[in-house]
């Protein structure tokens, strides 16, 4: 059964930091590409940032570039999402969902449970 | 940006009678492989989305056959043959032929 389970998120001040985490259990990790796509309360889906299998290709939003850098650990199945620069709209659920294939972009078919960034002073 | 746009807004349904979401592309969605990568996903209130159809018609594992997605270029449907009430949420197109990846705004869907 596939499982993930996103960590990391919370409170922090406008210009702070976060790094999250999403492990991920139940396939071959390095195999497939992964996605964050964050969802603000109340509001619609927005994807955030891509990266391949392995980890040798990243795709980022306008919205976050150069100020998100996402990563992967294939020793630990375990993907990342370093935000740095947090704005107020960048307030929300942050899910990782799993890609069809290494290097598969916008075919998000398995979504962890997301970790919520909240960015207020 | 390649823009989605759903309608309506909001689906008001009947249980066991067949409901209709539209999506659609403001560009042509098909990649230069020929196929067409349009998804959609299911969000029930608290819950992650889940996806429910993939590049245009194809069920997800676990999907009830009540489901069909249909469509091509920029006009694309989904359609609920007989909503049961686990149906109820909001529903999402995306398309993954372009960069960036973009949504729809949702169908809130309640019965």
């Amino acid at each position: 059964e596939l499982q993930f389970l996103a960590s990391g998120g919370g409170l922090v001040q406008p210009g702070g930091s976060l790094r999250l985490s999403c492990a991920a259990s139940g396939f071959t990790f390095s195999n497939y590409a992964m996605s964050w796509v964050r969802q603000a309360p109340g509001k619609g889906l927005e994807w955030v940032s891509s990266l391949s299998g392995s980890g040798g290709s990243t795709y980022y939003a306008d919205s976050v570039e150069g100020r998100f850098t996402i990563s992967r650990d294939n020793a630990k199945n375990t993907l990342y999402l370093q935000l740095n620069s947090l704005r107020a709209d960048d307030t929300g659920v942050y899910y990782c969902a799993k890609e069809d294939a290494s290097t598969s972009y916008g075919q998000m078919g398995y979504w962890g449970q997301g970790t919520l960034v909240t960015v207020s002073s | 940006d390649v823009v989605m746009t759903q309608s309506p807004l909001s689906l008001p349904v009947t249980l066991g009678q067949p409901a209709s979401i539209s999506c659609r592309s403001s560009q042509s969605l098909v990649f230069s492989d020929g196929k067409i990568y349009l998804n959609w996903f299911h969000q029930r209130p608290g819950q992650s989305p889940r996806r429910l159809i993939y590049k245009v018609s194809n069920r997800d594992s676990g999907v009830p056959d009540r489901f069909s997605g249909s469509g091509s270029g920029t006009d694309f449907t989904l359609k609920i043959s007989r909503v049961e009430a686990e149906d109820v949420g909001i529903y999402f197109c995306m398309q993954g032929t372009h960069w960036p990846l973009t949504f729809g705004g949702g169908t809130k869907v309640e019965i």
